[in-house]
């Protein structure tokens, strides 16, 4: 079966410590992308790549960081650095970067 | 760059019922419009996009007209059922942003 898979559901982390969120694809798909979802605020893109070992960044970077080593792997972290983590966070993957996109199920950070 | 702009929730309505959800964007040229929709506790899944003007994208009963002269994009489905309950995102590139998002709306269809 393709698809996105990202690991785990639930995390929960403690004020100050880096998370680190798993996403892999097996679609074969060149591009893909870190969302955060806030209730009432719809998705904000906060990074994505088009390429291995290439990434930009998008409307909220600050505070996370990623990286792109093998085409199926996008982890998110996210640093003690980012003020307000506590999120639903989504990947995504496309063919490229005008096509659709495709998500997986999400995780949910809690930080306490 | 390209913004998109959804009426706002939560829309409650009766299974059988018609439903209409708004979205409009701002882009001047032709972009390429999309309609998202999330269950409960999970990601969001493609429901249907549009390419060009006047293309009708359609799926699972939903249909959506793309719109140049009014920048639209309204998502409609005749009769809706209650497993239709869920948010749904309009969508759409915007300058470097491969897709913005608007802020979606939550639909209830009650028995």
């Amino acid at each position: 079966d393709g698809g996105i898979t990202q690991s785990p559901k639930y995390l929960f982390r403690k004020e100050g410590q880096n998370v680190t969120l798993s996403c892999e694809q097996n679609l074969n798909h060149d591009a893909m992308y870190w969302y955060r979802q806030d209730p009432g605020q719809g998705l904000r893109l906060i990074y994505y790549s088009q390429i291995v070992n290439d990434f930009q960044k998008g409307d909220i970077a600050e505070g996370y960081s990623v990286s792109r080593e093998k085409k199926e792997s996008f982890p998110l972290t996210v640093t003690s650095a980012q003020k307000n983590p506590t999120a639903f966070y989504l990947c995504a993957s496309s063919f490229g970067r005008a096509d659709t996109q495709y998500f997986g199920p999400g995780t949910r950070l809690t930080v306490l | 760059g390209n913004s998109v702009t959804q009426m706002e929730g939560p829309v409650t309505l009766s299974e059988e019922a018609f439903l209409t959800i708004n979205c409009t964007y701002t882009a001047t040229g032709y972009p390429s419009l999309f309609w998202y929709v999330q269950y409960p506790g999970e990601g969001l899944q493609l429901l249907l996009k549009a390419t060009k003007a006047d293309d009708k994208g359609s799926n699972k009963g939903f249909e959506a007209t793309y719109r140049k002269e009014t920048t639209s994009f309204h998502l409609e489905k005749g009769s809706v059922q209650v497993s239709d309950s869920a948010v749904y995102f309009c969508a759409s590139p915007s300058g470097n942003t491969p897709l913005v998002f608007g802020k979606g709306t939550r639909l209830s269809v009650i028995a």
